[in-house]
């Protein structure tokens, strides 16, 4: 089962910040937050991860909370291509599988 | 980049036949992945290779699901005999090993009448 929880759909409007939320309250210590996205009709894509300080990279910035029991994924400009299914994965970042749950369907409108 | 390829991308075949689905991971790569994706249950790892060994098949559905890879730049996924419960798209993923970043493919979809 999924170790992560996450509301199962957001909107966001065009060119505004989406923030989405993810709860792992039960993360380990040597265990990352992993951010993937599933746009309609392809594989999914890696987006971003981190340990327990704020990432950031091209495509969104990852806020984790200090006690690491949740995290929030931000698309500083979404676009309509944002629109897309993202999972929030706990992963201790040694390879091996990943445990996909429900994710958020983030929908950006016009 | 080439990323990591697979073929069909759709199969349409009748239940009781053989299915073959294949995958070519990320050149370098060195562990590879099945998934499979229904409305149902969402998307589930079925089985992962590490330097060609499986590792954990653990979330293969049964004995008529088998799968190899036989060198690095090759693996098969095969339903014999199929069944319409098997209708889903299945993904491949490729990494290094030890890294949890994959790359997925686009998937086949398949659909067992």
């Amino acid at each position: 089962d999924a170790k992560t929880t996450q509301p199962p759909s957001m909107d966001c409007a065009e060119g505004r910040a989406a923030n989405l939320p993810c709860n792992h309250s039960t993360i380990s210590g040597n265990e990352y937050v992993y951010w993937y996205r599933q746009i309609h009709s392809q594989g999914p894509q890696y987006i971003i991860h981190g340990l327990k300080n704020n990432e950031t990279n091209e495509m969104a910035s990852l806020i984790i909370t200090e006690d690491r029991k949740s995290s929030t994924l931000i698309l500083p400009h979404a676009t309509l291509r944002d629109t897309a299914v993202y999972y929030c994965i706990v992963n201790d970042n040694q390879g091996g599988k990943l445990i996909f749950g429900q994710g958020t369907e983030l929908s950006v409108k016009p | 980049d080439a990323g990591v390829i697979q073929s069909p991308r759709h199969e349409v075949t009748e239940m009781g036949q053989e299915v073959t689905l294949r995958c070519k991971p990320i050149s370098g790569h060195n562990s590879l992945f099945w998934y499979r994706q229904t409305m149902m249950r969402g998307l589930e790892l079925l089985i992962y290779f590490n330097n060609n060994v499986p590792i954990d098949d653990s979330g293969m559905p049964e004995d008529r699901f088998s799968a190899k890879m036989p060198n690095a730049s090759f693996s098969t996924l095969k339903i014999q005999p199929s069944e319409p419960r098997d209708s889903a798209v299945y993904f491949c993923a490729s990494s290094f090993t030890g890294a949890s970043t994959q790359h997925f493919g686009d998937g086949t979809r398949l659909s067992i009448l």
